[in-house]
C-alpha cells in the first residue's frame, strides 16, 4: 500500500524568506501524480501544485516549487518570499492512476512578520 | 464557474436529528467526493461518486447516507449521529482522464451534540 510522510509536523519561516517542507512517499507504482494541498485556518482544501511522476522537470507555480526525486521517492515544496497569507497546513498527497488520494498527516506552517 | 459549493457552512444537530449536507459543482467533474477531517488532521476519504453510481465506500457507518441525484450535486444525509462524528465534512471533485488533481469545497463544520 501507498504511504505519504511528512516529518516536519510545524515549521516557521520569516516574511519574505524561503522555505522547504518535506514529504516522502512509498510505492511500488511507476506512473503517479503528487500534489501539495494548503489548508489556511478558513479551512477550505487549496491545490498549490501538482507533479506528474513520468515528468523530469520540476513543477513550479510563482512562488511555489517542487523537488521531484522518483528514485528517492521525494517530493519538497519550497516556498520563496514568504507572506503571511502562506500560513496554513500544507499537505502532500499521492494519487495512483484511478486509485484514492492519499494524504500525510500536514506540516503546519507559521510566517512571522 | 470553477467552484465547488457546499451548504450549510455551519450544522449543529442533535443525535437523534436528521439532517443533510450539500455539495454542488458546475465544472462537468464526473467524480465526486465526501471526506471528513479532524482538527489538524489529513481528510478521510468516505464515499467516491463516478458518473453517479457509487463507486467507492470506506466502510462508513449506516448514519451517513451519500446520494448522487445528478452530475452537479452530491448529498450526505445524516441520521443518528455520534458526538464523535464532530468533524469538517469536506466534498471534492476531479475531471478524470490525465487530469488527476482534486478540487475541494470550502467543508460543512458538523458538530453533534
Amino acid at each position: 500500500a501507498q504511504t505519504v510522510t511528512q516529518s516536519q509536523p510545524e515549521m516557521s519561516v520569516q516574511e519574505a524568506e524561503t522555505v522547504t517542507l518535506s514529504c516522502t512517499y512509498d510505492t511500488s507504482e511507476s506512473d503517479y501524480y503528487l500534489f501539495w494541498y494548503k489548508q489556511p485556518p478558513s479551512r477550505q482544501m487549496i491545490l498549490v501544485i501538482r507533479q506528474e511522476a513520468y515528468k523530469q522537470q520540476n513543477a513550479t507555480e510563482n512562488r511555489f516549487s517542487v523537488n521531484f526525486q522518483k528514485a528517492a521517492k521525494s517530493f519538497s515544496l519550497k516556498i520563496s518570499d514568504s507572506q503571511l497569507g502562506d500560513a496554513a497546513m500544507y499537505f502532500c498527497a499521492y494519487n495512483s492512476l484511478g486509485g484514492k488520494l492519499i494524504f500525510g498527516q500536514g506540516t503546519t506552517l507559521q510566517v512571522k512578520p | 464557474d470553477t467552484e465547488v459549493t457546499q451548504t450549510p457552512k455551519h450544522l449543529v444537530m442533535g443525535m437523534t436529528n436528521k439532517k443533510s449536507l450539500k455539495c454542488e459543482q458546475h465544472m462537468g467533474h464526473r467524480a465526486m467526493y465526501w471526506y471528513k477531517q479532524k482538527a489538524k488532521k489529513p481528510p478521510e476519504l468516505m464515499f467516491v461518486y463516478s458518473y453517479e453510481k457509487l463507486s467507492i465506500n470506506e466502510s462508513v457507518p449506516s448514519r451517513f447516507s451519500p446520494e448522487c441525484p445528478n452530475s452537479s450535486l452530491l448529498n450526505l444525509h445524516l441520521h443518528a449521529l455520534q458526538p464523535e462524528d464532530s468533524a469538517l465534512y469536506l466534498c471534492a471533485t476531479k475531471r478524470g482522464g490525465s487530469y488527476n488533481e482534486q478540487f475541494f469545497g470550502p467543508g460543512t463544520r458538523l458538530t453533534v451534540l
